[in-house]
């Protein structure tokens, strides 16, 4: 079945330690986004790709950062986390972008903690 | 910018019975859309339905299925026949552009 993966589903990292989540798709939609969702809140979209188009909300800290090597794959990288990175992490994908009809499609997301 | 406001935290209903979810949002824009993700625990987010701004009539999706007031900026969601598999949390989101903006959540619980 066509669906978007992400692994792992857990992660640990330490304090200040990179850490990279990875995000596929087999959809062959063309907009990746990254969502932070922390406990018992909304999803934060934290930036998309519209193809190889990095898009980057205002409010996210520089330290994300996302790589989008081809249309099947999608990166976030933390450059240094922190207590506050720790969170689950979502990537979603839709065909295109504009218009707000898109449906995006979720992937089980990777809850990332932070020692 | 955008908000979407859900007022309930956590409602709870009996198996078998109808829950209805509030949703508000505010906006300027007159072409949008409404959505309901679930997001069951520890479950992806999957969309449970979709209402474009533009249509009068409700959308329904089987048992799902929701009271779009576009003067009162009101999207609920009306569960009927609530089954076990129904408890998760429920966001309401709006689009309107590539951005997704969700409510805060509501979280169900179906008791049997």
């Amino acid at each position: 079945d066509a669906m978007v993966i992400q692994n792992p589903r857990y992660q640990v990292t330490q304090f200040g330690k990179p850490v990279t989540l990875s995000c596929s798709q087999t959809l062959n939609h063309n907009v990746m986004y990254w969502y932070q969702q922390k406990s018992s809140q909304a999803p934060k979209l934290l930036f998309h790709y519209y193809d190889k188009d990095f898009n980057n909300e205002a409010d996210t800290p520089d330290n994300f950062q996302s790589r989008r090597p081809n249309t099947s794959f999608c990166f976030l990288d933390i450059r240094s986390p922190g207590l506050g990175d720790a969170a689950m992490y979502l990537c979603a994908t839709s065909r295109v972008r504009g218009g707000g009809q898109e449906t995006q499609y979720f992937g089980p997301g990777t809850r990332l903690l932070v020692l | 910018a955008q908000t979407v406001t859900q007022s309930q935290p956590e409602m709870s209903v009996q198996e078998a019975e109808t829950v209805t979810l509030s949703c508000t949002y505010d906006t300027s824009e007159s072409d949008y859309y409404l959505f309901w993700y679930k997001q069951p625990p520890s479950r992806q987010m999957i969309l449970v339905i979709r209402q474009e701004a533009y249509k009068q009539q409700n959308a329904t999706e089987n048992r799902f299925s929701v009271n779009f007031q576009k003067a009162a900026k009101s999207f609920s969601l009306k569960i009927s026949d609530s089954q076990l598999g129904d408890a998760a949390m429920y966001f309401c989101a709006y689009s309107s552009g590539s951005r997704l903006t969700f409510g805060e959540g509501t979280q169900l619980t179906v008791n049997p």
